[in-house]
């Protein structure tokens, strides 16, 4: 079983450049979120969506855009990264409220 | 927003040594998770707790829902090296399918051989 699959695994960007991370997920989870880690601050939700075509925002949704239009997919755009965004990103499908965990995005903003 | 205080923030032991970690919130959960993160990977559930008074064990792992729904504890038994990483406890307070998780800022757990 794949579970969840994040890509790319690291990346550097400049600021202002934009840029798509990839989640899928093969285990039919209709509950799918975003997470970003910095240290010391644990995992805060950026978005989540319950099912294909519905997202809501989570908790530092600013400066990302989501969209899901399967059920599989969840991808996390920034628009014009800046330097603030620069952590890593985890993506997350969830069943009966247990969160299944991607291997997470590196990314750097310089 | 919700907050939840895990702690302590770090801890350092010896290998064979009990480890016991807890988190406390504001309001009522009614899901509690706990996670353990490796270096440069994701975190990995380690166990679920549904019930106000659960008491659930994985291997060397047992934690509880506390009674008033506003904590959680995890304690290792007889830690070992591989023990070593982040320790997550997670709550959710919301119902049918919204699984919105919120998380503490999590224990780093270092095991000296």
């Amino acid at each position: 079983n794949a579970g969840v699959t994040q890509t790319p695994k690291f990346q550097v960007l400049k600021t202002g450049q934009s840029m798509t991370l990839q989640c899928a997920q093969d285990m039919n989870h209709e509950y799918m979120s975003w997470y970003r880690q910095d240290p010391g601050m644990g995992l805060r939700l950026i978005h989540y969506s319950v099912g294909a075509g519905i997202t809501d925002q989570g908790e530092v949704p600013n400066g990302y855009n989501v969209s899901r239009s399967t059920t599989e997919d969840f991808p996390l755009r920034l628009l014009s990264a800046a330097p603030s965004q620069t952590s890593v990103y985890f993506c997350a499908s969830s069943r009966r409220g247990e969160a299944f965990f991607g291997q997470g995005t590196r990314l750097t903003v310089v | 927003g919700q907050q939840l205080n895990q702690s302590p923030q770090s801890m350092f032991i010896q290998e064979g040594e009990d480890v016991s970690m807890n988190c406390t919130s504001s309001s009522i959960f009614n899901t509690w998770l706990w996670y353990k993160q490796d270096p440069g990977e994701g975190p990995v559930l380690l166990i679920a707790l549904y019930k106000a008074g659960e008491l659930t064990s994985n291997g060397r792992l047992t934690a509880q829902f506390g009674i008033t729904r506003k904590d959680s504890f995890l304690n290792i038994s007889a830690s070992i090296p591989s023990d070593v990483g982040i320790y997550f406890c997670a709550g959710r307070n919301s119902g049918g399918s919204n699984y919105k998780l919120t998380f503490g800022k999590g224990t780093l757990l270092t095991v000296n051989p």
